[in-house]
């Protein structure tokens, strides 16, 4: 298993301006991922980050709202720009257990974000 | 379009009330069927993986078992420390992650 460590775990913010997230794990991974836990709903993804490359966005979310970062294989960020009240959410870090298909994905403890 | 949907949403138990939660799916291509338990204020928690028809895992109270269309996690005289958010998700895995995660089911157990 992977231990993932992730700060801030809570944050109020105002609006227009931005927060970064970082995600750390104890174990160098090829893929981390990042997460959307919006009050009462599943969890969407975000971006897959990979380390030398750019992140890939999933629909719906573009890069400079979002921008990610990979500086090796142990850290990410994600930064959430220009926040408005929509954007408070849980956002998740998430790596897989094992670097090959069908494995179970472990996760940070999130960072709760309210936007105010 | 691939889908995930947990029932029932929300489920209280009295402490020894044995139920099941449901999480069925439509999706192309199944490699895989996740369980995760989420408690207040952390993330989700890894319990099972079920990736054939017919397969059953264990672990104490908890029992998941899948089918072409749907799994359950079956709980077993539950205790209070059982209360959490039950999370299924199902990996289509297309490309590098593709895992599509149901909304839940807000477990109570009370004592």
């Amino acid at each position: 298993s992977a231990v993932i460590s992730q700060k801030p775990s809570r944050d109020i913010c105002q609006r227009g301006t931005s927060l970064t997230i970082q995600c750390q794990v104890d174990s160098q991974v090829t893929m981390m991922f990042w997460y959307r836990q919006q009050p009462g709903q599943s969890l969407t993804l975000i971006a897959t980050a990979n380390q030398g490359s750019e992140a890939t966005y999933e629909s719906g979310f573009v890069i400079d709202k979002f921008p990610i970062s990979r500086p090796n294989l142990t850290f990410s960020t994600l930064t959430v720009s220009n926040m408005s009240p929509e954007d408070s959410s849980i956002y998740l870090c998430s790596v897989e257990g094992r670097q090959t298909h069908n494995t179970e994905a472990f996760f940070g403890q999130g960072t709760r974000l309210t936007v105010v | 379009e691939d889908q995930v949907t947990q029932s029932p949403e929300a489920l209280r138990l009295q402490e020894g009330e044995s139920s099941s939660l449901n999480c069925s799916y439509t999706v192309s291509g199944l490699r895989g069927l996740f369980w995760y338990r989420q408690d207040p204020g952390k993330g989700p928690e890894f319990l099972f993986t079920l990736y054939s028809a017919g397969e059953e895992k264990e672990k104490e109270r908890l029992k998941a078992t899948l089918t072409k269309k749907e799994s359950f996690l079956h709980i077993t005289a539950p205790k209070p420390e059982d209360s959490a958010t039950y999370l299924c998700a199902v990996d289509v895995r297309r490309w590098n992650n593709d895992m599509r995660f149901g909304a839940g089911t807000r477990l109570t157990v009370k004592p």
